[in-house]
């Protein structure tokens, strides 16, 4: 079974500028995750979808941040405009269903905002 | 608002030494509670996931307990091996499973 992909493995950006990642999740899995980890810092929830629909994105920063998950598969998340702050490692997730199973990440994206 | 706390940031051990790794949150209503792996430059590796039922899940030489009342989960890794050295990082599962609220993690180095 494949794991979660995600592309590119890293950016180097300067801010102001516009930047968008790629995930394409396990097959079948219905709930996928963005997370931001910050160098030291344990991995935070930006955004959730189950399926194609946005179950909770309250600390996705919306003036800057967008994520979309066209027919509840791969997903895209974007920077708009960057800022220093946003560099870190973003991470996409995802489970079968919310509940009861393990979460399963890709090996995340890591973002330099010069 | 639950938050994660992991004691210690830093571990460095002897090979062959059994060790604890501990993971505290504030609110005990929890629904699940997984650990990971991480190892540098990578993304995370799920070890075990403990459902608010259970008192404990075993994988190999891992054994992580929870204990909801007192807002605590413990990782054990027997008899430590250089390969072990990574960072773990527990995740607390709330609204029934819906989102995870992660700890700042435990980075661990056991020396040959």
């Amino acid at each position: 079974e494949a794991g979660v992909a995600q592309s590119p493995r890293y950016k180097i950006i300067e801010k102001r500028q516009s930047v968008a990642f790629w995930c394409n999740p396990i097959s079948g899995h219905a709930t996928l995750y963005w997370y931001q980890q910050i160098l030291g810092q344990g991995p935070k929830l930006l955004i959730q979808f189950q399926n194609n629909g946005v179950v909770d994105d309250s600390q996705l920063p919306k003036d800057r941040f967008s994520a979309e998950r066209l027919k509840g598969v791969d997903s895209t998340l974007k920077i708009q405009p960057a800022k220093l702050e946003d560099s870190a490692v973003y991470l996409c997730a995802s489970r079968p269903v919310a509940g009861l199973y393990e979460q399963y990440f890709g090996p995340g994206t890591r973002l330099t905002v010069t | 608002k639950q938050e994660v706390t992991q004691i210690p940031a830093a571990l460095s051990v002897p090979e062959g030494e059994n060790l604890v790794l501990n993971c505290s949150f504030t609110d005990s209503a929890i629904y699940n509670l997984q650990w990971f792996r991480q190892d540098p430059g990578k993304g995370l590796t799920s070890l075990l996931l403990i459902q608010s039922s259970q008192r404990e899940q075993t994988s190999g030489r891992l054994n992580a307990s929870l204990d909801k009342s007192s807002g605590r989960s413990t990782l054990y890794i027997a008899a430590s091996q250089p390969g072990d050295s990574a960072t773990y990082l527990c995740a607390v599962g709330d609204n029934y499973g819906q989102n995870f609220v992660f700890g700042p993690g435990t980075r661990l180095s056991v020396l040959p």
